[in-house]
């Protein structure tokens, strides 16, 4: 079964620092692999998504993501941390086009200035 | 107006009373999903369902039914309503087809009192 494993609950770095939030995935065919954002109060924003074409993907507001086979990973970075970036990020998983998605835990991210 | 659309937005109910949920969409989409979410956990799938005959439970289906009325309408109800339900609920659909996109609502806050 298809799973999502998020590494940190809680991330903190100061603005203009390195951004890496850190997914791993299981599955047993190919996967599609989602990022999303959520900001307080509101719902999810999609940020980027990797569809077995491209393995760096780049997404909305700087993100971007790199789909790694042989490590069964797909991470998140931001070269520079912003003070608005801070939010929840939730990365996903789905075998097929158009079926379930599974989520991970979530990692929260703190941005200090 | 939104592509998917939730109502309530927020509802704070009684234990033990039945409460629905319901979810729009003008996407066009075949499949629907329903999700919850609770700090910590992530996003974790209640039902979904791949068109208007076909409903499908998912990871935490106990404590919930739904009802696909059309293709463009999914409910979701909890049928005696306790204060562990208290969540964000998310409606979710996608194509069957290769565009591998996901669209969701902006979630129903749920309070059990």
């Amino acid at each position: 079964a298809q799973s999502v494993t998020q590494l940190g609950s809680h991330v903190s770095v100061s603005e203009g620092a390195l951004v890496l939030l850190r997914c791993n995935y299981s599955s047993s065919v190919p996967p599609y692999l989602f990022w999303y954002v959520q900001y307080p109060n509101q719902g999810l924003q999609l940020l980027l998504k990797y569809t077995s074409a491209a393995t760096l993907v780049k997404g909305i507001n700087g993100f971007e993501a790199e789909f790694k086979k042989s490590e069964t990973s797909f991470h998140l970075t931001k070269p520079s941390a912003h003070m608005r970036d801070a939010a929840e990020y939730f990365c996903a998983v789905s075998e097929e086009a158009g079926t379930a998605l599974i989520f991970g835990k979530g990692t929260t991210l703190s941005v200090s200035s | 107006d939104a592509d998917v659309t939730q109502t309530p937005r927020n509802r704070i109910t009684k234990t033990g009373k039945r409460i629905m949920l319901e979810c729009s969409q003008t996407k066009g989409h075949d499949r629907m999903y329903w999700y919850r979410q609770d700090p910590g956990l992530g996003l974790q799938l209640i039902y979904y369902s791949f068109d208007v005959k076909d409903i499908n439970k998912g990871e935490i289906s106990d404590g919930y039914s739904v009802s696909r009325q059309a293709q463009a309408k999914f409910s979701l109800s909890l049928e005696s309503a306790i204060p562990n339900q208290t969540a964000l609920y998310f409606c979710a659909t996608s194509d069957s087809g290769a565009s591998i996109g996901y669209t969701f609502g902006s979630g129903t806050r749920l309070t059990v009192v």
